[in-house]
């Protein structure tokens, strides 16, 4: 099956700072990467994805990345913000079946 | 966007009751749903998959008598946990994905908080 590695478990930035969270892959046949975050107490939520015929997706000062031929892809967040602090997860999709990273707790300091 | 919800959000039971959770897709046809279970700072780990009117699929390790799972209608999806155990306290979460989305997107309830005393 597929195995989603995610790093870092645990990011702090300041405030205005970039912030980059990187998954690798194993299985080529994934072809769907979405990444979500998720706030204490809550479900997680869909906050940009990316589809393996693209190489970079860009939503204001959220972007993703995708090298297909390395099996990483990769989150990046501009200007971070005090609220941009959750939990964020990678995953990917094969078939019917989504496998999720295990998730990096992003801290941004005021 | 897609919304599902869940209910309750949070539930307090004693050892040896059962617990019903249900999702909901609120605004689109939900052909498929997850349940996933999470524990403290961990990720998502997939329990089982269920396809409307058919009998649900099971991850490796999941109790499927223990997780009963009933996707009865394209809007609704339950989980009972049976003879609930102090062990079985976790955050439960559903997502769904279906008729009117994209092949690629799921969209996560807002989780359930099962204590079990």
């Amino acid at each position: 099956g597929e195995n989603v590695e995610q790093h870092p478990s645990t990011l702090s930035v300041q405030e205005g700072d970039s912030a980059v969270i990187k998954c690798t892959y194993s299985d080529s046949a994934s072809n769907y990467f979405p990444w979500y975050k998720q706030e204490l107490g809550k479900g997680p939520q869909l906050i940009i994805d990316i589809r393996s015929n693209v190489g970079e997706k860009k939503d204001q000062r959220i972007a993703v990345t995708l090298n297909k031929t390395a099996k990483h892809f990769s989150l990046h967040i501009t200007e971070t913000q005090p609220e941009d602090s959750a939990v964020y997860f990678c995953a990917t999709k094969r078939g019917n079946q989504f496998y999720f990273g295990t998730g990096t707790s992003l801290t941004v300091i005021p | 966007g897609a919304v599902v919800s869940q209910h309750p959000s949070w539930v307090i039971c004693k050892s040896g009751t059962s617990v019903k959770i249900e999702c909901r897709s609120l605004d689109f046809q939900a052909t498929t749903m997850f349940w996933y279970r999470q524990f403290p700072k961990q990720s998502l780990m997939l329990m089982a998959t269920s396809n409307e009117g058919s009998k649900a699929t099971y991850e490796q390790g999941v109790e499927k008598d223990k997780f009963l799972i009933n996707h009865a209608s394209l809007t609704l999806s339950t989980l009972t946990v049976t003879s609930a155990h102090p062990e079985d306290s976790s955050f439960y979460i559903c997502s769904a994905t279906g008729a009117g989305l994209s092949f690629y997107e799921q969209y996560f309830g807002p989780g359930t908080r099962l204590t079990v005393t």
